[in-house]
């Protein structure tokens, strides 16, 4: 089956440091990524959404300058939390669908990344 | 505006079945998805359902009614491992998710 992989599943960095994370498909390719944030107890928040040679578009209140989104090729997507503050501290998750799925094709999820920002 | 409504947490026996719902408004309906959230992980795909009726898929089924845009997920025979988060979502006339906000659900032995 289709397999995403988020690398780091966990950091831990500093306030005002910035952290990236990868989002890799790995036997299929997407043209569109998704990054979600989840808090405690909450359900998934969409961020933005990543297409390949493009700019990322960004949900309502999502700041574009403190999350950066690459995606430089059809399989690869990043995420770089800029200046990071206690408050951003979550579980970050990618998500894509192959590029040869429908519009309603499942979502391949990565494994997240629990960032901790002291 | 677009909403999901799913209950926030249930509990039920292991062995026995449970059901839960979900009621969606959306801009345009272009189907239902389900999936499953175990604690510090990521969600995992159960199922989609699109058109009306019933979706079996081994202990777990799913219903749709587009008419009174309703779903619901049905497991059975459960075990300790279905211990986990539910959560339902709507795809809308753009093919955007929609999330319901995740049904906790606690197995007791």
């Amino acid at each position: 089956g289709a397999v995403v992989s988020q690398h780091p599943s966990w950091v831990i960095c500093k306030s005002g440091t910035s952290v990236k994370i990868e989002c890799r498909s790995l036997d299929f390719q997407a043209t569109t990524m998704f990054w979600y944030r989840q808090f405690p107890k909450q359900s998934l928040m969409l961020m933005a959404t990543s297409n390949e040679g493009s700019k990322a578009t960004y949900e309502q209140g999502v700041e574009k300058d403190k999350f950066l989104i690459n995606h430089a090729s059809l399989t690869l997507s990043t995420l770089t939390v800029t200046s990071a503050h206690p408050e951003d501290s979550s579980f970050y998750i990618c998500s894509a669908r192959d590029v040869e799925g429908a519009d309603n094709s499942p979502l391949h999820f990565g494994n997240g990344t629990r960032l901790t920002v002291t | 505006g677009q909403n999901i409504d799913q209950p926030t947490e249930m509990t039920a026996t292991e062995g026995a079945i449970v059901q839960i719902n979900c009621t969606y408004q959306t801009s345009g309906f272009n189907g239902l998805f389900w999936y499953q959230q175990h604690a510090g992980e990521a969600p995992t795909f159960l199922s989609y359902n699109v058109l009306d009726g019933l979706e079996e898929k081994g202990r777990f089924s799913s219903f749709l009614s587009r008419s009174k845009g309703y779903s619901y997920l049905l497991l059975k025979e459960l075990q300790m491992k279905d211990s986990a988060s539910y959560l339902c979502a709507a795809v809308d006339s753009n093919y955007q998710l929609i999330w319901g906000a995740g049904t906790k659900l606690i197995i007791k032995p």
